[in-house]
Protein backbone atom coordinates (compact mmCIF):
# COMPACT_ATOMS: atom_id res chain seq x y z
CA UNK A 1 0.00 0.00 0.00
CA UNK A 2 1.28 3.52 -0.79
CA UNK A 3 1.82 5.46 2.19
CA UNK A 4 3.80 7.68 4.56
CA UNK A 5 4.22 6.92 7.63
CA UNK A 6 5.37 8.80 10.85
CA UNK A 7 7.16 7.66 13.87
CA UNK A 8 6.27 7.96 16.57
CA UNK A 9 2.38 9.11 16.47
CA UNK A 10 2.03 10.51 20.10
CA UNK A 11 4.96 11.69 22.10
CA UNK A 12 5.29 13.41 25.61
CA UNK A 13 8.80 14.84 26.42
CA UNK A 14 10.29 17.77 28.37
CA UNK A 15 12.15 20.77 27.40
CA UNK A 16 15.80 20.02 25.96
CA UNK A 17 15.27 16.59 25.27
CA UNK A 18 16.15 16.23 21.84
CA UNK A 19 13.67 13.72 20.03
CA UNK A 20 13.72 12.93 15.86
CA UNK A 21 10.35 12.27 14.14
CA UNK A 22 10.57 9.83 11.65
CA UNK A 23 8.70 10.08 8.34
CA UNK A 24 9.11 7.27 5.63
CA UNK A 25 7.31 7.01 2.30
CA UNK A 26 6.96 3.90 -0.12
CA UNK A 27 6.33 6.01 -3.55
CA UNK A 28 9.64 6.72 -5.02
CA UNK A 29 8.72 10.46 -4.36
CA UNK A 30 11.38 13.04 -4.50
CA UNK A 31 9.93 15.77 -2.63
CA UNK A 32 9.10 15.57 0.97
CA UNK A 33 7.96 18.07 3.43
CA UNK A 34 7.46 18.54 6.68
CA UNK A 35 4.57 21.01 8.59
CA UNK A 36 3.39 21.90 12.03
CA UNK A 37 -0.43 22.46 12.63
CA UNK A 38 -1.88 24.42 14.86
CA UNK A 39 -5.52 25.46 15.79
CA UNK A 40 -6.05 28.81 14.03
CA UNK A 41 -3.09 28.91 11.94
CA UNK A 42 -3.84 26.22 9.44
CA UNK A 43 -0.75 24.30 8.40
CA UNK A 44 3.01 25.85 8.26
CA UNK A 45 5.97 24.57 6.44
CA UNK A 46 9.00 23.58 8.36
CA UNK A 47 11.58 22.56 5.94
CA UNK A 48 11.29 20.45 2.53
CA UNK A 49 13.27 18.73 0.13
CA UNK A 50 13.55 18.30 -3.54
CA UNK A 51 15.41 15.66 -3.35
CA UNK A 52 18.56 13.82 -1.84
CA UNK A 53 20.87 15.93 0.04
CA UNK A 54 19.10 19.10 -1.13
CA UNK A 55 16.56 20.34 1.94
CA UNK A 56 15.69 24.06 2.36
CA UNK A 57 13.39 26.16 4.91
CA UNK A 58 10.07 26.81 5.22
CA UNK A 59 7.74 29.52 6.79
CA UNK A 60 8.70 28.41 10.46
CA UNK A 61 12.57 26.34 10.78
CA UNK A 62 13.70 27.87 13.95
CA UNK A 63 14.18 25.27 16.29
CA UNK A 64 13.98 22.09 13.94
CA UNK A 65 16.50 20.23 11.81
CA UNK A 66 16.24 18.02 8.75
CA UNK A 67 18.38 15.58 6.72
CA UNK A 68 17.54 13.17 3.82
CA UNK A 69 20.00 10.80 3.14
CA UNK A 70 17.79 8.67 1.78
CA UNK A 71 14.94 9.37 -1.02
CA UNK A 72 12.64 7.78 1.58
CA UNK A 73 12.94 8.76 4.50
CA UNK A 74 13.50 12.65 5.87
CA UNK A 75 13.24 12.52 9.63
CA UNK A 76 12.45 15.96 11.64
CA UNK A 77 14.82 16.25 14.40
CA UNK A 78 14.67 18.68 17.71
CA UNK A 79 17.40 19.14 19.05
CA UNK A 80 16.49 21.06 22.23
CA UNK A 81 12.73 21.07 22.14
CA UNK A 82 10.81 23.66 24.18
CA UNK A 83 7.23 24.61 24.87
CA UNK A 84 6.17 26.46 21.96
CA UNK A 85 6.85 23.28 19.95
CA UNK A 86 3.92 21.57 21.34
CA UNK A 87 2.03 20.58 18.13
CA UNK A 88 0.55 18.54 15.72
CA UNK A 89 3.37 17.52 13.09
CA UNK A 90 2.26 16.40 9.43
CA UNK A 91 5.12 14.94 6.83
CA UNK A 92 4.03 15.23 3.17
CA UNK A 93 5.43 13.46 0.10
CA UNK A 94 4.73 13.99 -3.86
CA UNK A 95 6.15 14.01 -7.29
CA UNK A 96 8.19 16.72 -8.50
CA UNK A 97 7.40 16.17 -12.36
CA UNK A 98 7.53 19.12 -14.55
CA UNK A 99 5.21 21.60 -12.94
CA UNK A 100 4.23 22.16 -9.29
CA UNK A 101 1.23 21.15 -9.10
CA UNK A 102 1.34 17.41 -8.38
CA UNK A 103 -0.36 16.42 -4.89
CA UNK A 104 1.23 15.93 -1.81
CA UNK A 105 0.40 12.64 -0.16
CA UNK A 106 0.27 13.06 4.04
CA UNK A 107 0.73 11.01 6.74
CA UNK A 108 -1.51 10.37 9.89
CA UNK A 109 0.59 13.31 11.80
CA UNK A 110 2.36 12.91 15.20
CA UNK A 111 0.85 15.19 18.42
CA UNK A 112 4.15 16.08 19.79
CA UNK A 113 3.86 17.70 23.83
CA UNK A 114 6.92 18.91 25.31
CA UNK A 115 6.44 20.20 29.23
CA UNK B 1 4.95 38.02 -0.94
CA UNK B 2 2.69 35.36 -0.80
CA UNK B 3 -0.53 35.00 1.46
CA UNK B 4 -3.66 32.64 1.77
CA UNK B 5 -7.18 33.89 3.12
CA UNK B 6 -9.75 31.83 3.66
CA UNK B 7 -12.99 33.44 5.13
CA UNK B 8 -14.71 32.31 7.98
CA UNK B 9 -12.87 29.69 10.64
CA UNK B 10 -16.17 27.77 11.26
CA UNK B 11 -19.07 26.97 8.88
CA UNK B 12 -22.41 25.30 9.52
CA UNK B 13 -24.93 23.97 6.83
CA UNK B 14 -27.57 21.97 6.95
CA UNK B 15 -27.81 18.38 4.90
CA UNK B 16 -28.88 19.11 1.64
CA UNK B 17 -27.56 23.09 1.32
CA UNK B 18 -25.28 24.29 -0.62
CA UNK B 19 -21.51 24.71 0.76
CA UNK B 20 -19.53 27.91 -0.30
CA UNK B 21 -16.28 27.86 1.18
CA UNK B 22 -13.91 31.02 0.40
CA UNK B 23 -10.25 31.07 -0.68
CA UNK B 24 -8.21 34.00 -1.60
CA UNK B 25 -4.43 34.48 -2.41
CA UNK B 26 -2.29 37.16 -3.16
CA UNK B 27 0.52 37.12 -5.67
CA UNK B 28 1.67 38.58 -8.64
CA UNK B 29 1.64 35.56 -10.79
CA UNK B 30 -1.50 32.67 -10.42
CA UNK B 31 -0.38 30.70 -8.26
CA UNK B 32 -0.60 26.73 -8.04
CA UNK B 33 -4.22 26.40 -6.11
CA UNK B 34 -5.16 22.89 -4.12
CA UNK B 35 -7.94 22.09 -1.35
CA UNK B 36 -7.47 19.92 1.07
CA UNK B 37 -9.76 18.14 3.18
CA UNK B 38 -8.67 16.89 6.66
CA UNK B 39 -11.20 14.11 8.73
CA UNK B 40 -11.15 13.69 12.09
CA UNK B 41 -7.76 12.74 13.80
CA UNK B 42 -6.49 11.84 9.72
CA UNK B 43 -4.25 13.62 7.65
CA UNK B 44 -4.91 15.87 4.96
CA UNK B 45 -5.90 14.59 1.57
CA UNK B 46 -6.25 16.11 -1.99
CA UNK B 47 -9.62 17.83 -2.67
CA UNK B 48 -8.82 19.15 -6.14
CA UNK B 49 -6.41 21.32 -7.49
CA UNK B 50 -6.35 24.02 -10.50
CA UNK B 51 -4.95 22.95 -13.63
CA UNK B 52 -4.24 25.90 -15.85
CA UNK B 53 -6.52 26.63 -18.76
CA UNK B 54 -9.71 25.46 -16.36
CA UNK B 55 -11.34 27.96 -14.50
CA UNK B 56 -14.23 25.34 -13.21
CA UNK B 57 -12.16 21.83 -11.53
CA UNK B 58 -14.23 19.35 -9.92
CA UNK B 59 -12.92 17.26 -7.53
CA UNK B 60 -13.78 14.14 -5.42
CA UNK B 61 -16.71 13.96 -2.90
CA UNK B 62 -18.51 16.30 -5.28
CA UNK B 63 -17.09 18.96 -4.70
CA UNK B 64 -15.46 21.75 -7.35
CA UNK B 65 -13.69 24.67 -6.84
CA UNK B 66 -13.86 28.06 -9.83
CA UNK B 67 -10.54 30.00 -10.33
CA UNK B 68 -10.98 33.46 -11.05
CA UNK B 69 -8.36 35.35 -12.06
CA UNK B 70 -9.68 38.75 -11.73
CA UNK B 71 -10.50 38.68 -7.99
CA UNK B 72 -7.50 36.18 -6.92
CA UNK B 73 -10.09 33.70 -5.28
CA UNK B 74 -10.43 30.03 -5.67
CA UNK B 75 -13.19 29.40 -3.98
CA UNK B 76 -14.51 25.73 -3.27
CA UNK B 77 -18.29 24.51 -3.49
CA UNK B 78 -20.70 21.58 -3.11
CA UNK B 79 -24.51 21.95 -4.28
CA UNK B 80 -25.49 19.51 -1.50
CA UNK B 81 -23.91 18.66 1.99
CA UNK B 82 -24.21 15.66 2.97
CA UNK B 83 -23.23 14.87 6.82
CA UNK B 84 -19.79 13.07 6.06
CA UNK B 85 -18.74 16.72 4.91
CA UNK B 86 -18.30 17.51 8.52
CA UNK B 87 -14.30 18.19 8.32
CA UNK B 88 -11.68 20.63 8.20
CA UNK B 89 -10.77 22.42 4.78
CA UNK B 90 -7.82 24.14 3.92
CA UNK B 91 -6.63 26.01 0.77
CA UNK B 92 -3.39 25.83 -0.52
CA UNK B 93 -0.82 27.71 -2.57
CA UNK B 94 2.29 26.80 -4.46
CA UNK B 95 4.44 29.71 -6.27
CA UNK B 96 5.21 29.03 -9.99
CA UNK B 97 8.23 30.33 -9.35
CA UNK B 98 9.45 28.10 -5.98
CA UNK B 99 7.58 24.62 -5.94
CA UNK B 100 8.69 23.70 -2.82
CA UNK B 101 7.12 25.78 -0.68
CA UNK B 102 3.49 25.44 -0.13
CA UNK B 103 1.51 27.95 2.16
CA UNK B 104 -1.70 26.84 3.81
CA UNK B 105 -4.75 28.91 4.77
CA UNK B 106 -6.03 28.67 8.44
CA UNK B 107 -8.55 26.09 7.85
CA UNK B 108 -12.34 26.05 7.81
CA UNK B 109 -14.35 23.98 10.17
CA UNK B 110 -17.48 22.51 8.03
CA UNK B 111 -19.99 21.24 10.66
CA UNK B 112 -23.53 19.51 8.74
CA UNK B 113 -26.81 19.73 10.79
CA UNK B 114 -29.46 17.63 10.16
Amino acid sequence: EAQVTQNPRYLITVTGKKLTVTCSQNMNHEYMSWYRQDPGLGLRQIYYSMNVEVTDKGDVPEGYKVSRKEKRNFPLILESPSPNQTSLYFCASSLLGTSGNNEQFFGPGTRLTVL
Amino acid sequence: AQSVTQLGSHVSVSEGALVLLRCNYSSSVPPYLFWYVQYPNQGLQLLLKYTTGATLVKGINGFEAEFKKSETSFHLTKPSAHMSDAAEYFCAVRRTDSWGKLQFGAGTQVVVTP
